[in-house]
């Protein structure tokens, strides 16, 4: 069984001030691992992912999210935030093996407000 | 290309109703997912459809049902519903040949069940 951590449920942070969010997993078998932004009454986009290759991701906003095996950690940071930020993020991921088909496991949300 | 698109946007339904609900993938994609969202238990799967196939379930009672048709457009049916089904019903396409692991969402569907 997989599981993720999400370790705040709210960020407020000021705008062009840095962010990060924080997120845990566990799993007994490789993982891909993925971050989604979620605007209200909307649904889930995706922000970046890691499948393979370096640890460093980027997304073209401004996102990165570093994987680091040895913590079990994913967590998502941004240098300087734009009140266009403020939005749900959820970390998720899934089965590297492929056997556990069309399954995205999630944590249960951080939401980042940017305040002006 | 067109993303993913769910119909109805919104759903209020009665104790007892059932209620369908459609997912159409982006074209290409052959695998659909499903996800139900609320405040209190967060982003649950459903199950996974492809090529006309479940090939993945959560831990949803029986009243929680699936279907995919040959042009991978899918449905899901709820019957005898209760009040703890209203929340937002995601669906998520994917093409596992290139993508395997890469969902794609529709904006959901929201239920309320009065």
């Amino acid at each position: 069984a997989q599981s993720v951590t999400q370790l705040d449920s709210q960020v407020p942070v000021f705008e062009e001030a840095p962010v990060e969010l924080r997120c845990n997993y566990s799993s007994s078998v490789s993982v891909y691992l993925f971050w989604y932004v979620q605007y209200p009454n909307q649904g889930l986009q995706l922000l970046l992912k890691y499948l393979s290759g370096s640890t460093l991701v980027e997304s073209i906003n401004g996102f990165e999210a570093e994987f680091n095996k040895s913590q079990t950690s994913f967590h998502l940071r941004k240098p300087s935030v734009h009140i266009s930020d403020t939005a749900e993020y959820f970390c998720a991921v899934s089965n590297a093996g492929g056997t556990s088909y069309g399954k995205l496991t999630f944590g249960q949300g951080t939401i980042l407000t940017v305040h002006p | 290309k067109a993303g993913v698109t769910q119909t109805p946007r919104y759903l209020i339904k009665t104790r007892g109703q059932q209620v369908t609900l459609s997912c159409s993938p982006i074209s290409g994609h052959r695998s659909v997912s499903w996800y139900q969202q609320t405040p209190g238990q967060g982003l649950q799967f459903l199950f996974e459809y492809f090529s006309e196939t479940q090939r993945n379930k959560g831990n949803f009672p029986g009243r929680f049902s699936g279907r995919q048709f040959s042009n991978s457009r899918s449905e899901m049916n709820v019957s005898t519903l209760e009040l703890g089904d209203s929340a937002l019903y995601l669906c998520a396409s994917s093409y596992p040949r290139t993508d395997p692991n890469i969902q794609y969402f529709g904006a959901g569907t929201r239920l309320s069940v009065l």
